[in-house]
């Protein structure tokens, strides 16, 4: 089972638009981890937030966390050709078991 | 700077036959990741580690076991391959602390 989900398979946007990717997650988390994954390389982290945070910023990045609703948004602004990559959220618990989401396609097109 | 190395990038095995994938990591992190990632679906969990000597089962164990015989160094082992474990895996490297994962750049194997 997945503890953490994205909730749009595909996103498309053109540079300079704004898009945000929405994850649901099913357990208590201690904090919550974005992702981006690039064509032929590993995933690499963008933001940690933490249970106890409700917004964290990362130069055009912003992730906010809603702790009472399970769920957490990824937001990103003034969008570039670079940002396409796959995007998934992980969530961090009590145990050492770290399982992410599907993960969502984000397309800048030029 | 965090490093985790895999080797082989690219592996071609038979139906039947054993393979060991291999994951070295600079980073002094106790836990050791080791996740499989199929087209149209996201990194899932196959065995991680605590640390020396430590394996744990993810949520798709079957078919493959991990070794863990030292801080550096976490292998995945398919004893008998099949066609159904070509994929693409990814070891990862965590501080256990933040769960800060750092990922090698992938071993894409392929089982005739």
């Amino acid at each position: 089972s997945q503890l953490a989900e994205e909730n749009s398979w595909a996103l498309s946007v053109h540079e300079g638009e704004s898009v945000t990717v929405n994850c649901s997650y099913k357990t208590s988390i201690t904090a919550l981890q974005w992702y981006r994954q690039k064509s032929g390389k590993g995933p690499a982290q963008l933001i940690l937030i933490r249970s106890n945070e409700r917004e964290k910023r990362n130069g055009r990045l912003r992730a906010t966390l809603d702790t009472s609703s399970q769920s957490s948004s990824l937001s990103i602004t003034a969008t570039r050709c670079e940002d396409t990559a796959v995007y998934f959220c992980l969530n961090n618990t009590n145990t050492g078991k770290l399982t992410f989401g599907d993960g969502t396609v984000l397309t800048v097109k030029p | 700077e965090a490093a985790v190395t895999q080797s082989p990038r690219n592996k071609v095995a038979v139906t039947g036959g054993k393979v060991t994938l291999s994951c070295n990591q600079t980073n002094n992190h106790n836990n050791m990741y080791w996740y499989r990632q199929d087209t149209g679906h996201g990194l899932r969990l196959i065995h991680y580690s605590y640390g020396a000597g430590s394996t744990e089962k993810g949520d798709i164990p079957d078919g493959y076991k991990a070794s863990r015989p030292s801080q550096e160094n976490f292998s995945l082992i398919l004893e008998l391959a099949t066609p159904s474990q070509t994929s693409v895996y990814f070891c990862a490297s965590g501080d256990g602390v933040q769960n800060t994962l750092y990922f090698g750049a992938g071993t894409r194997l392929s089982v005739l």
